[in-house]
């Protein structure tokens, strides 16, 4: 079975800092893909970043970099220089071909001015 | 980058009727959608995964003749939630995939509230 915990409910970051959000998962599969989503109030939800369980590069989309461990099964993510527009809830997910996208509890972030 | 379209956004209904839902994806074709349904403050809890052309796979305690789940084409799947009670308003989410670089896209939402 799969499975994905994230372990903080809320976190809170003064703008312009750095924040990290944590994520660990278990999956009995050997190709799978994570993923971090952004879910702000409009409940729209927006794809901020995704890593290929192969890869060993961290993935890296601008502000956002994560770091995966795959032998611990971690998958944390880092926003740096955070701004007013990041607060949101953020999901960690994860997906396996031809399987199911499963996402975890969810961290909501604030971002204080 | 690849669109999903999910209509209604918003849904009322009363006790008893049932209330269809459309996941589109415009311009990939989505071998697979999944559907999920979603508390306030809470996170996306998988109800169902549609290929298309076979039955749906539910989640264990989604009842499956309640919450009728149709992927009859690569871009379209639906979700009926039949004779709806006030338990079943929720926020329902659709997902397909995979897109671009085995991406999956999510639908805007619909908000369904039964009186």
């Amino acid at each position: 079975a799969q499975t994905v915990t994230q372990s903080q409910p809320e976190m809170s970051v003064q703008e312009a800092e750095t924040v990290t959000l944590s994520c660990t998962y278990d999956t009995s599969e050997s190709d799978y893909y994570l993923f971090w989503y952004k879910q702000p109030p409009s409940r729209q939800m927006i794809l901020v970043i995704r890593q290929e369980a192969y890869k060993q590069q961290n993935a890296t989309e601008n502000r956002f970099s994560v770091n995966f461990q795959k032998a611990a099964k971690s998958f944390s993510l880092k926003i740096s220089d955070s701004q007013l527009g990041d607060a949101a809830m953020y999901f960690c997910a994860l997906y396996n071909q031809g399987g199911k996208l499963i996402f975890g509890q969810g961290t909501e972030l604030s971002v204080k001015p | 980058g690849a669109v999903v379209s999910q209509h209604p956004s918003w849904v009322i209904c009363k006790s008893g009727t049932s209330v269809k839902i459309e996941c589109r994806s415009l311009d990939f074709q989505a071998t697979t959608m999944f559907w999920y349904r979603q508390f306030p403050k809470q996170s996306l809890m998988l109800m169902a995964t549609s290929n298309e052309g076979s039955k749906a796979t539910y989640e264990q305690g989604v009842e499956k003749d309640k919450f009728l789940i149709n992927h009859a084409s690569l871009t379209l799947s639906t979700l009926t939630v039949t004779s709806a009670h006030p338990e079943d308003s929720s926020f329902y989410i659709c997902s397909a995939g995979p897109g671009e670089n085995e991406k999956l896209f999510f639908g805007s939402g619909t908000q369904l509230s039964v009186l």
